[in-house]
């Protein structure tokens, strides 16, 4: 049990709909983040928020939206994916306070683009 | 700017023998390093973490990494592979100023034959 948890496990979309991913942490974290894990690539950081405003935004498409209503909650909103989107998506939080910054990460969502 | 570069993406060890994952960073300040483990289909899961205390640090399941400030290495390992070890193992570079967020390495998926 990691504390961070992330759902759905699994979405299948089409190019066309909408959806949203959701973590939740249950550490007590003050900072959150998304990250995206193609096949045969590094894992590039998208999303950093830190007490709830986002500190860095790794040069993400603009069809990926991410909202941070408090501390404990990230959500990745998406709409008009392309197919090389088809990734798993992992969500970490951290207390980034100490300098010590151990991220702490959830099971992922792993997203297929039709 | 810091930066983690895993030598082999692929590692085969025999069950019983020596596990020897290579790392090494780069980091204009003092760094913090990591060892992650990726079981198939779930997140990234602490092994051990280096933080500027002890050079030789111990991690959950019988890993070790040592610290190696003159040769920017953080090489992680275990004296006898277990079939259990098989899984992707990331190592990972943050500093106590500037950019917080893991840089990560792209990966070492580690394959214990029986």
């Amino acid at each position: 049990e990691t504390g961070v948890t992330q759902t759905p496990r699994h979405l299948v979309m089409g190019m066309t709909n909408k959806k949203s991913l959701k973590c939740e942490q249950h550490l007590g974290h003050n900072a959150m983040y998304w990250y995206k894990q193609s096949a045969k690539k590094p894992l590039e950081l998208m999303f950093v928020y830190n007490f709830k405003e986002q500190t860095e935004n790794n040069s993400v498409p603009s069809r990926f939206s991410p909202e941070c209503p408090n501390s404990s909650h990230l959500f990745l909103h998406l709409h008009t994916l392309q197919p090389e989107d088809s990734a798993l998506y992992l969500c970490a939080s951290s207390e980034t306070s100490g300098g010590k910054n151990i991220q702490y990460f959830g099971a992922g969502t792993r997203l297929s683009v039709l | 700017a810091q930066s983690v570069t895993q030598l082999g993406s692929h590692v085969s060890v025999s069950e019983g023998a020596l596990v020897l994952l290579r790392c090494n960073y780069s980091s204009s300040v003092p760094p913090y390093l990591f060892w992650y483990v990726q079981y198939p289909n779930q997140g990234l899961q602490l092994l051990l973490k280096y933080t500027s205390a002890a050079t030789l640090v111990k991690g959950i399941n019988g890993f070790e990494a040592e610290f190696k400030k003159s040769e920017t290495s953080f090489h992680l390992t275990k004296p006898s592979a277990h079939m259990s070890d098989a899984a992707e193992y990331f190592c990972a570079v943050t500093a106590d100023t500037g950019r917080r967020a893991l840089t990560f390495g792209s990966g070492t998926r580690l394959q214990v034959e029986p």
